[in-house]
């Protein structure tokens, strides 16, 4: 049981708006920036988000993080078909001195 | 342009000794910390431990559930990073990602393709 929580699925329409929650501790996420990625299968993880709500080059503004206390959330507005994947939260834990992974959420367009 | 590719991986028996490698390119290797992540569909992704630049001590961290079993080195020399995984179980069985930077604590941005490590008698 990981340490960080995500839900292990979520779903949506083309179009809509969805949000994949992240929940920690105190000593991981309410401390620390929380980091996204993205996985298409077979493909290695693709970073999506940094520092709780920073977007590298080349994502698109529809993809964005947020955070507050001990969650953290990813929105991805404008769903597309080509946003079905798996999305992964990591973040370092004071405690443990090592990073945490949550345990991902396969994200579905109907 | 920065690229990481691992080699090395393949059916090991269990007990067995396996070593991974990790080549860099397109950036300064020795200025970085490299880190291991490895992936099971149980499990999802799983941090397996860093080594630190050697201006930063180079020294190693490893998760418990490969501590003292796992050693990571580097050859700065070479742009290469090593994983070597002795007294393999079958749990280890996984794809091995090697990564510029630690994961939860930097923009580690760049990952490796990907090696499969499979322990099976």
């Amino acid at each position: 049981q990981s340490v960080v929580t995500q839900p292990p699925s979520a779903s949506g329409t083309p179009g809509q708006r969805v949000t994949i929650s992240c929940s920690g501790g105190s000593s991981n996420i309410g401390s620390n920036y929380v980091y996204w990625y993205q996985q298409l299968p077979e493909t290695a993880p693709k970073p999506l988000i940094y520092r709780n709500d920073q977007r590298p080059s080349g994502v698109p503004a529809r993809f964005s993080g947020s955070k507050s206390g001990t969650s953290a959330s990813l929105a991805i507005s404008g769903l597309r078909s080509e946003d079905e994947a798996e999305y992964y939260c990591v973040t370092w834990d004071d405690s443990l001195s090592a990073p945490v992974f949550g345990g991902g959420t396969k994200l579905t367009v109907l | 342009e920065v690229q990481l590719v691992e080699s090395g991986g393949g059916l090991v028996q269990p007990g067995r000794s396996l070593r991974l490698s990790c080549a860099a390119s397109g950036f300064a290797f020795g200025d970085y910390a490299m880190s291991w992540v490895r992936q099971t569909p149980a499990k999802g992704l799983e941090w397996v431990g860093f080594i630190r630049s050697e201006a930063n001590g180079g020294t190693t961290e490893y998760a418990a559930s490969v501590k003292g079993r796992f050693t990571l080195s580097r050859d700065d020399s070479q742009s290469i990073a090593y994983l070597q995984m002795s007294s393999l179980k079958i749990e280890d069985t996984a794809i091995y990602f090697c990564i510029r930077d630690i994961p939860g604590a930097t923009r580690a941005h760049y990952w490796g393709q990907g090696t499969l490590v499979t322990v099976s008698s």
